[in-house]
């Protein structure tokens, strides 16, 4: 089984929809991130939390919000998506203090907006 | 501003030797790392450098030159399976990971 999977894995809405992707871990990490990737762009940090109570904000976090409803899970939610939100949307985890803090990526979510 | 440089895209021949370059500017630094990627895929870890040198992982090896701003990806005895792109990260001051675009590998047979 994966340790880190999101739903969905593919999605397509329209221009003004509320949705909302999920990311959930049986690493048992503290830390979770989402990013999206843009051809040509690096990968941006959207949000990032380092445990329940603590959501930070990252380079890019106009028009997204993030609830951290438990360890294990982290959701990323358009409130009025726009086209300019088509992107590859990946979440992340790390383990504080062990591992180098590496970051180990969810299989991906592909957003369509039109 | 930060910034991370890396070729867009290289070709290399199966079976030869492909070094991916990365140099970067940023504020602070905590440690680099490689990723790997193939196409439609997740990232996934390589190596890690935080010390000046040469580390070594089987086929691939990853060098950091911290006074130079410099790394590199030494990928060895190619195969086609290599053929993806390859990110270069480093944490910054802030403890945040600032990626390049990424390398994209072309593998010819």
């Amino acid at each position: 089984d994966a340790d880190v999977t999101q739903t969905p894995r593919n999605r397509i809405t329209k221009t003004g929809k509320r949705i909302m992707l999920e990311c959930s871990q049986t690493k048992g990490h503290d830390r979770m991130y989402w990013y999206r990737q843009d051809p040509g762009l690096g990968l941006r940090l959207i949000y990032y939390s380092f445990d329940v109570k603590d959501i930070n904000k990252g380079e890019i976090s106009d028009g997204y919000s993030v609830s951290r409803q438990a360890q294990a899970k982290f959701s990323l939610s358009l409130e009025s998506a726009i086209p300019n939100q088509t992107a590859l949307y990946f979440c992340a985890t790390s383990d504080l203090g062990h591992d180098q803090e590496t970051q180990y990526f969810g299989p991906g979510t592909r957003l369509l907006v039109l | 501003g930060q910034n991370i440089d890396q070729p867009t895209e290289m070709t290399a021949t199966e079976g030869a030797i492909v070094q991916i370059n990365c140099t970067y500017q940023t504020s602070g630094f905590n440690g680099l790392f490689w990723y790997q990627q193939h196409a439609g895929e997740a990232p996934t870890f390589l190596s890690y450098n935080v010390l000046d040198g040469l580390e070594e992982k089987g086929r691939f090896s990853s060098f950091l030159s911290r006074s130079k701003g410099y790394s590199y990806l030494l990928l060895k005895e190619l195969q086609m399976k290599d053929s993806a792109s390859y990110l270069c990260a480093v944490r910054d001051s802030n403890y945040q990971l600032i990626w390049g675009a990424g390398t994209k590998l072309i593998i010819k047979p």
